[in-house]
């Protein structure tokens, strides 16, 4: 059984408040690591496919990072808006396979 | 391009009678895969289709799951006889084959059935 954890599993942050979240996950038979965006009633949005140890990618105020050796990812938000509360969730592809993380429900107050 | 769509969005039903959740993948999608979200846990794997042949099935919780997916097309999901613990929210996802790891899921919007 392949273990995918999310920390923290809810946050609750200011408006303009930057934040980050983690993603940890097996370091063997690593093919890719997906960041996806879940508003409620929607069905969740790709954010990011990262396949290379140290990659970085970015869109707009949302940013990721990789660590492919330890088994690690980062989900940084800067300057949190209120239309950025949902759950974020991040999964591990292998094969052609993806596991999925619990989640990370983030609460922007305004 | 239309996206994956999911049918019924809601359904109902009561202990022991059946229930069959379809999905319609994007046009294309070799990839398909049934995920189950149980209220409060995480988003577990049921199945994968390559086309129509079943990839992986060892997320299927027990025989009253039967997943098809005719012609390579779109997927159906029953539950036979419907057990309290198999309410929660069923995804359908679909990707195409590409380089591995490169290629992005689709999410349709999920049934959320509710046993009673």
């Amino acid at each position: 059984i392949l273990n995918v954890e999310q920390s923290p599993q809810s946050l609750h942050v200011q408006e303009g408040d930057s934040t980050n979240f983690t993603c940890s996950f097996p370091s063997s038979n690593f093919y890719a690591l997906h960041w996806y965006r879940w508003e409620t009633a929607k069905s969740p949005e790709a954010l990011f496919v990262m396949t290379l140890n140290g990659d970085e990618k970015k869109k707009g105020r949302i940013s990721a990072t990789l660590n492919t050796k330890e088994g690690y990812s980062y989900l940084y938000i800067k300057g949190s808006q209120p239309e950025d509360s949902a759950t974020y969730l991040c999964a591990f592809m292998t094969g052609n396979q993806f596991y999925f993380g619990t989640g990370t429900s983030l609460t922007v107050i305004p | 391009e239309a996206g994956v769509t999911q049918f019924p969005s809601h359904s109902v039903i009561e202990k022991g009678q059946t229930v069959t959740l379809r999905c319609d993948p994007i046009s294309g999608h070799d990839n398909l895969y049934w995920y189950r979200r149980v209220m409060g846990k995480e988003i577990k794997f049921l199945l994968h289709f390559v086309k129509e042949s079943k990839q992986d099935e060892s997320g299927m919780p027990n025989n009253r799951f039967l997943a098809e997916r005719t012609g390579g097309t779109y997927s159906t999901l029953k539950v036979q006889p419907a057990e309290l613990e198999d309410s929660g929210v069923y995804f359908c996802a679909s990707s195409r084959t590409g380089p591995l790891g490169n290629t992005e899921a689709f999410f349709g919007q999920g049934t959320r059935l509710t046993v009673v």
